[in-house]
């Protein structure tokens, strides 16, 4: 069964705002790992969080994890046209060898 | 980090056929990863190739359906059998490293 759910499926919004994007899951976790896919093309990974890490940044990215919600959220700080794709988390269990990927957030942001 | 490079990029095929989607890495890992998304979907993950052995299958994925080649650890290919549009997804191979995965740019494949 999906281990991650993520909401919202889809989110538009104007360039230079926020968008937050969230994902839960069902079990343990050792890292939890958001991915951005741009027009059904391969994956980039973007950020990764460890089990006992609650906040990480890179750049315009934040991620939360909540473990004892068993939640995450990727906020894009003043968004950009180039940041339109598809977002999604992929919980791991095995140190990179056993993913299983939430159904994604479609970011639109428009100029 | 790895690259990987993956063919074809897209194909249009008659129900029936066959397709092999290639994958090539630029370094030696001992496991690939090969995964289906279906339109408008996630990630689904097919199977687990290792070099030297056989493929490890996901629940509701089959050999005959998908055989897969391992033949050293810089190569693999996905065989897409019997064809039906239903199998009209993008389809990724990864590699694991350290804790994350680095993926192909994917096959988009219409079955029509």
């Amino acid at each position: 069964s999906q281990q991650g759910e993520e909401d919202p499926q889809a989110l538009s919004i104007q360039e230079g705002e926020n968008a937050t994007m969230n994902c839960s899951y069902k079990t343990s976790i050792n890292n939890l790992q958001w991915y951005r896919q741009n027009s059904g093309r391969g994956l980039v990974h973007l950020i990764l969080i460890r089990s006992n890490e609650r906040e990480k940044h890179s750049g315009r990215l934040r991620v939360t994890l909540d473990t004892s919600k068993k939640s995450s959220s990727l906020l894009i700080t003043a968004s950009r046209a180039a940041d339109t794709a598809s977002y999604f988390c992929a919980t791991d269990d095995n140190y990179g060898q056993n993913f299983v990927f939430g159904p994604g957030t479609r970011l639109s942001v428009l100029p | 980090s790895a690259v990987i490079s993956q063919k074809p990029s897209r194909d249009i095929c008659q129900r029936g056929t066959s397709l092999t989607i290639q994958c090539q890495v630029d370094s030696q890992v001992t496991m690939m990863f090969w995964y289906r998304q279906q339109p408008g979907q996630s990630l689904t993950l097919i199977a687990t190739a290792n070099q030297g052995s056989e493929a490890t299958y996901e629940s509701g994925f089959v050999i005959d359906k998908f055989p897969i080649s391992r033949p050293n650890l810089t190569f693999s290919t996905l065989t897409v059998s019997n064809m039906s549009p239903e199998d009209s997804s993008i389809y990724l191979c990864s590699v694991p490293s350290g804790e994350t995965q680095y993926f192909g740019p994917g096959t988009r494949l219409l079955v029509l």
